[in-house]
């Protein structure tokens, strides 16, 4: 059992280039979510998706778009890359029932510069 | 919003000692969760304990316990007998529980937990 699964793990940008971070879940979850990691920070949320189809912003949503076609997926895209955007991102899963936790990746590291 | 305040950017302990890492949350809600996550230094969010507000019992899992005073907004993990292998960030992280919601978490900014041999 997977659970979920993140790639690329580390990846240099230049600025003004795009790129996409993949996402995917074995647990046939219908939560799905996406978060940034600052230094010293805790999680922000940036968007998150209910279920295939359904996808709705978090707190920090500005130069990111996702996309929700397959229950399994969630790709997270980034266009023209800024500075700003270096950090650690995470994906996160979570099953229907409200009792149920988060289950988390092992994270991206993504300079830009 | 909810916000939660981890007021502990720093603490250490001894190994074998006893560590208490302080969580505040901020929100009008009567039914939420809380959570407190483990991340060592390979980056992964271990989730270590997990406490629902309906419930008075304080959660426990082996050497880790809360202390949840839902009055006073406060949420306290608590690790007996600290081993090396303890040392990491700990956040402590609120979801409502309203149907229908994202059942985003809202993290805190984090506390550093060093061990001492």
């Amino acid at each position: 059992n997977a659970g979920v699964t993140q790639t690329p793990k580390f990846r240099i940008l230049k600025i003004g280039q795009s790129m996409t971070l993949q996402c995917t879940q074995d647990m046939n979850h219908n939560y799905m979510y996406w978060y940034r990691q600052d230094p010293g920070m805790g999680l922000k949320l940036i968007y998150y998706s209910v279920g295939a189809g359904i996808t709705d912003k978090g707190e920090v949503p500005n130069g990111y778009n996702v996309s929700r076609s397959t229950t399994e997926d969630f790709p997270l895209r980034l266009e023209l890359a800024a500075p700003s955007q270096t950090s650690v991102y995470f994906c996160a899963s979570k099953g229907g029932y409200s009792n149920q936790p988060q289950h988390f990746g092992d994270g991206t590291r993504l300079s830009i510069l | 919003a909810q916000t939660v305040t981890q007021s502990q950017p720093e603490m250490s302990v001894q190994e074998a000692e006893t560590v208490t890492l302080s969580c505040t949350y901020d929100t009008s809600e009567s039914d939420y969760y809380l959570f407190w996550y483990k991340q060592p230094p390979s980056r992964q969010m271990i989730l270590v304990i997990r406490q629902e507000a309906y419930k008075q019992q304080n959660a426990t899992e082996n050497r880790f316990s809360v202390n949840f005073q839902k009055a006073a907004k406060s949420f306290s993990l608590k690790i007996s007998d600290s081993q090396l292998g303890d040392a990491a960030m700990y956040f402590c992280a609120y979801r409502s529980s309203s149907q229908g919601g994202s059942e985003k978490l809202v993290f805190g900014k984090g506390t550093k937990l060093t061990v001492n041999p």
